[in-house]
């Protein structure tokens, strides 16, 4: 039962340009929403993250949105960085621990 | 080092030897999670600890594997009479709190041959 879905298993972006990722969820409990970058053989590490009374988080050229009527949020990467090349997975706040999506590629090219 | 430390890095086994994994969360980090990521696959929960105690297994398969996090020393996740399926990347991840700051560690990367 996947609470968190990314569908978008990978996104190809211009160095430069506005990346977007997207997630959407199923559990209306959910009220605390991360973003994780994953590069190979290492572990996630902590992006961005917000809480579902807000609406919006800005850190750098990392954005998150959050509808919470369409149980969906975005992260926007403006702008785009070749080094910003990962895996992101998005995850939310379970009773006990982080659900976590299949996670998008991420991959900008020069 | 501050981070989560997991080793061994890499394991290799053959079917129905048992594997144990350590993870040594961070300094005055008391909660530990392990998440298995299957090829193609996202971070699933598998279990979350405290000190001495199991808080959650929900995520856990009921046979073969289990998890402990004593008073000292690492966290052990150890899968017994291990099967080509368990091949997989095991991330461990310790929070001060069950706030979901969560720091992973590097994971281990069992191979069943």
């Amino acid at each position: 039962d996947q609470q968190v879905k990314q569908n978008s298993p990978s996104l190809s972006v211009q160095e430069g340009r506005i990346s977007i990722l997207n997630c959407d969820y199923t559990n209306s409990m959910f009220d605390y929403f991360l973003w994780y970058k994953k590069y190979p053989a290492e572990g996630p590490t902590f992006l961005i993250s917000i809480s579902s009374i807000k609406d919006k988080n800005e850190d750098g050229r990392f954005t998150v949105f959050l509808n919470k009527s369409a149980k969906h949020l975005s992260l926007h990467i403006v702008p785009s960085q070749p080094g910003d090349s990962a895996v992101y997975f998005c995850a939310a706040s379970g009773e006990r621990a982080l659900n976590f999506g299949k996670g998008t590629s991420l991959l900008v090219t020069p | 080092n501050a981070g989560v430390m997991q080793n061994p890095r890499h394991l290799v086994r053959r079917r129905g030897q048992e594997a144990r994994l350590r993870c040594s969360p961070v300094k005055g980090h008391s909660h530990v999670y392990w998440y298995r990521q299957l090829p193609e696959e996202g971070l699933k929960f598998m279990v979350y600890l405290q000190k001495e105690n199991i808080i959650d297994e929900s995520g856990m398969p009921k046979e073969r594997f289990s998890a402990e996090f004593p008073k000292e020393g690492p966290s052990i996740l150890r899968i017994q009479q291990v099967v080509r399926g368990d091949s997989a990347a095991y991330f461990c991840a310790s929070s001060p709190d069950n706030n979901y700051g969560y720091t992973f560690g590097s994971g281990t990367r069992l191979t069943v041959v």
